[in-house]
């Protein structure tokens, strides 16, 4: 299985509210990541995780939270963005933090009123 | 600041030709990757080159790197209609030991648009 899912597809959700965004993946990977990316743009590293602990924090500010579970899921919980946040948010694996090929999710298409 | 930076921004052939993308590059490299992105969806691994390397090949897609001049290309041969998508070139920073961290950064990506 080669497959990393995210849920949900698409949501809709105001500045006020607190949504959270998922990731599995069940190829055995130790590295998993966040990424933002906004339209006819490349994918822009928001956090990464390397054995479950959070390695990578790239500046993102705090309306974002990381969480790994465990090894196979990741979370990306959301509070209070704005509409700028509005964006496709892609979850990605790899072996470990090693630099070579990663697996993308489908992506959660998030759009903030 | 981006690690590749790719040319052209956008591109439009017939299906059957050929695709040419360059990809420059700005610090050494451990490796440098290639992905496709359809429309709206998540990014597809293509093909990973090593900096020892100088070309390879998969199927229809032929890369080459050139660590002197910092740049890479990517060949589509015989292109088709579902071609179409956007590519990006991608590499991970290197540390020391001669490994390297798993932030990948991308390039601005070609828009191949191939015409059936």
């Amino acid at each position: 299985d080669t497959e990393v899912t995210q849920t949900p597809k698409h949501l809709v959700m105001g500045m006020t509210n607190k949504k959270s965004l998922k990731c599995e993946q069940h190829m055995g990977h130790r590295a998993m990541y966040w990424y933002k990316q906004k339209a006819k743009k490349p994918p822009e590293l928001m956090f990464v995780y390397s054995y479950e602990k959070l390695s990578i924090n790239e500046s993102v500010p705090s309306r974002f939270s990381p969480e790994c579970p465990n090894s196979s899921l990741l979370n990306l919980h959301l509070h209070a963005l704005q509409p700028e946040d509005s964006a496709l948010y892609l979850c990605a694996s790899s072996q470990a933090e090693t630099g070579y090929e990663q697996y993308f999710g489908p992506g959660t298409r998030l759009t903030v009123t | 600041s981006q690690q590749g930076e790719e040319d052209p921004q956008a591109l439009s052939i017939q299906e059957g030709e050929n695709a040419t993308m360059n990809c420059s590059y700005k610090t050494s490299i451990n490796n440098l990757q290639w992905y496709r992105q359809n429309s709206g969806r998540g990014l597809v691994h293509l093909i990973l080159i090593r900096s020892n390397e100088r070309e390879k090949h998969s199927g229809r897609l032929r890369v080459t790197l050139d660590t002197s001049k910092k740049s890479s290309s990517l060949l589509i041969t015989a292109s088709r209609a579902a071609d179409t998508a956007s590519y990006f070139c991608a590499a991970p920073p290197p540390r020391e030991g001669g490994t390297s961290y798993g932030k990948l950064t991308f390039g601005q990506g070609t828009i191949l648009t191939v015409h059936p």
